[in-house]
């Protein structure tokens, strides 16, 4: 049974460009929700996809935006990047909308440096 | 918004001995709770959680919780440490409604041999 998968797992940027990370749920989780982790920091809530659709948003520009297909799998977009983006970008599945007590499952991130 | 406070950000013990880690969230509301663990190279991992009822959890490999509503808090503890729990370890919270989890900042454990 596959976990969580992303990729890739490295990527390096200069600033100004723009990014996309993918992320594959752990087999029979259908919502997808990402995070920002920095260097020292816990971490933060980016978005969260249910039925193809951005349900739930954290404190983050529109310079950060996601998707979700048909088959639960879903990417983070981020546009004109800037040194602060510089992060662990993970992945967290669960299943149902209505998970709030569902456990979140992490995959390992995408470590993305901004230069 | 909901916040999570983790005020030990680097403890180092010497193994068998005791843990204890401190958690302290902010929010009215109903609750759930979780500790998760990052041990070194390796992702996050669920270690335990609370939704209702005993406000004692157990996770996996000896570690427990306790729920104190009144204080706001959910302090990991584990009665004996081992090298192996060398790791990162984080607090988190999302409401009963919603699907957010706010985490702490983390703190990271070195048990000496």
């Amino acid at each position: 049974d596959a976990g969580v998968t992303q990729s890739p797992t490295h990527l390096i940027k200069t600033r100004g460009q723009q990014v996309t990370l993918r992320c594959s749920p752990k087999s029979g989780h259908d919502t997808v929700s990402w995070y920002q982790q920095a260097l020292g920091q816990g971490p933060q809530f980016i978005f969260q996809y249910y039925e193809e659709e951005e349900r739930q948003r954290g404190n983050f520009p529109d310079r950060f935006s996601g998707h979700q297909f048909p088959n639960y799998s879903s990417e983070l977009n981020v546009n004109a990047l800037l040194l602060g983006d510089s992060a662990l970008y993970l992945c967290a599945s669960s299943f149902g909308l209505a998970g709030s007590t569902d456990t979140q499952y992490f995959g390992p991130g995408t470590r993305l440096t901004v230069l | 918004a909901q916040s999570v406070s983790q005020h030990n950000h680097h403890v180092i013990l010497s193994e068998a001995a005791s843990l204890e880690l401190g958690c302290n969230y902010s929010y009215g509301g109903t609750v759930n709770l979780f500790w998760y663990v990052q041990y070194p190279g390796q992702h996050l991992q669920l270690l335990l959680k609370y939704f209702s009822g005993d406000p004692l959890v157990k996770g996996i490999k000896g570690f427990e919780a306790e729920f104190i509503k009144s204080k706001f808090s959910f302090n990991l503890r584990k009665p004996s440490v081992q090298w192996s729990d060398t790791a990162e370890y984080f607090c988190a919270v999302n409401s009963n409604t919603g699907n957010q989890f706010y985490f702490g900042t983390g703190t990271s454990l070195t048990v000496i041999p």
